[in-house]
């Protein structure tokens, strides 16, 4: 069975300051790994995967199968990033398992 | 396009009854699938389906039941609710499923939430 672990609940930065938010995993196969993201009143949205290796609004998050994680980090948050952030994982037929999530509070 | 949409946007029930939770996809989306978020934790999932049939089911009791339409619409059906239940409950589209390692992306719609009394 896979699992995704997200240790923080609670992120807290402030303006400018690195931002890392951890993931680890666990599944005996290739997985394949998203971040998610859902700013407040809005829906839950894909931030990115790790198969296209693209950085969306400055996020980037590098799979490292050794350490079975997929930390997302951004050099200098800003204040619009403040959100709930999800990791997850998929194992095939699309279906998504998440990690319980952790909440970025960017301060200006 | 409105994304996925999602009815009701909330529901209040009591033990022991039946509720029915509806989501129209994405236009052009054949897959539909629906998870579970309890307060402070992820989305947990519930059922796949792909041009009407089940393709997925997470680890959840045979109260919950769903069925694809053919305009590939879904509802999810809950019977003798407890109070455990009560989640917000997502539907999510998307374009195809994969058989193999790559996955497409899920478009989540806004969500049911259900209170259980």
């Amino acid at each position: 069975a896979q699992r995704v672990t997200q240790p923080e609940k609670l992120l807290s930065v402030f303006k400018g300051a690195p931002v890392e938010l951890k993931c680890n995993y666990s599944y005996s196969g290739s997985p394949e790994l998203f971040w998610y993201v859902q700013y407040s009143r809005q829906r839950l949205q894909l931030l990115l995967r790790h198969i296209s290796r693209e950085s969306i609004k400055g996020f980037t998050a590098d799979l490292n199968k050794g350490e079975t994680s997929f930390h997302l980090k951004k050099p200098f948050a800003q204040e619009e990033d403040s959100a709930m952030y999800y990791c997850a994982l998929s194992a095939g037929y699309s279906t998504l398992t998440f990690g319980k999530g952790t909440m970025l509070l960017v301060s200006p | 396009d409105a994304g996925v949409t999602q009815s009701p946007t909330h529901l209040i029930k009591t033990r022991g009854q039946q509720v029915t939770l509806r989501c129209s996809p994405i236009s052009g989306h054949k897959s539909v699938s629906w998870y579970q978020q309890v307060l402070g934790q992820g989305p947990q999932f519930i059922f796949q389906y792909y041009e009407k049939e089940e393709r997925g089911r997470g680890n959840f009791p045979d109260r919950f039941s769903a069925r694809q339409f053919p305009n590939y619409s879904s509802e999810l059906n809950v019977n003798a609710l407890l109070l455990g239940d009560s989640a917000l409950y997502l539907c999510a589209s998307s374009l195809v499923i994969s058989l193999t390692a790559f996955s497409y992306e899920q478009y989540f719609g806004p969500g049911t939430r259900l209170t259980v009394t």
